[in-house]
């Protein structure tokens, strides 16, 4: 099956600081989704972004299927962004989502 | 509802017991997902529905686990002698159609077998 895996494991910024998270995959997908896991496991959908480009207020996130990456910007960021980000994608020949291992984000005051 | 729901938010269970953790998608979402969150792993997939039928139940780990979803709405993920090896939260997704869409998550049921 298709391989998943975000960089970097662990990020621990200042608040006001910006950030990039990486997340590459083996092979062709039909769906790529970033999803931010708050402190009380509720996975939040941040991007559902099989190619190119979407900015939605200080998050931005860029996909290039031909290169299988995708990045997601995080700028000026404050202690409630701290979590876990993950990276999950569908595999041109099914519909399950298969996760990254995550980034997990801490952010201190 | 505005959003998937999961029942029960927690569970806890003795090892051998049968457990049933009930999904409710968002209205008119005719796929559905069930995954398995162990801690410090991201989810791993289940089984999903497109309307009715299980169009794939390979991620199953084994004939303990089962799930239906009889009317293409609510769907039921059943476990059968229960192993410690069990806990975990399951989650819960449902998308417009099965391809090409975009999952949406519900709050999850954290399971603890005793």
């Amino acid at each position: 099956g298709i391989q998943v895996e975000q960089s970097p494991p662990d990020l621990i910024l200042q608040e006001g600081a910006n950030s990039t998270l990486r997340c590459n995959f083996s092979d062709s997908v039909n769906n790529l989704q970033w999803f931010h896991q708050n402190p009380w496991g509720q996975l939040i959908n941040l991007f559902y972004i099989p190619s190119g480009t979407k900015q939605n207020g200080r998050l931005s996130a860029t996909t290039v299927a031909t290169e299988r990456y995708s990045l997601l910007y995080i700028s000026s960021s404050q202690t409630t962004d701290s979590g876990v980000y993950f990276c999950a994608v569908t595999e041109t020949s099914g519909s399950r989502l298969t996760f990254g291992e995550g980034t997990q984000l801490t952010v201190n005051p | 509802g505005a959003g998937v729901s999961q029942t029960p938010s927690n569970k806890v269970t003795e090892k051998g017991k049968y457990v049933e953790l009930r999904c409710d998608p968002i209205s008119g979402h005719t796929a559905l997902y069930w995954y398995r969150q162990s801690l410090g792993q991201g989810p791993e997939f289940l089984i999903y529905f497109q309307g009715t039928g299980a169009a794939d139940d390979s991620g199953l780990p084994n004939d303990r686990f089962f799930a239906v979803r009889p009317e293409g709405s609510v769907s039921t993920l059943k476990i059968q002698r229960t192993e410690r090896g069990d806990s975990a939260v399951y989650l819960c997704a449902s998308s417009l159609w099965a391809d090409y869409n975009e999952q949406f998550f519900g709050p999850g049921t954290r399971l603890t077998v005793l």
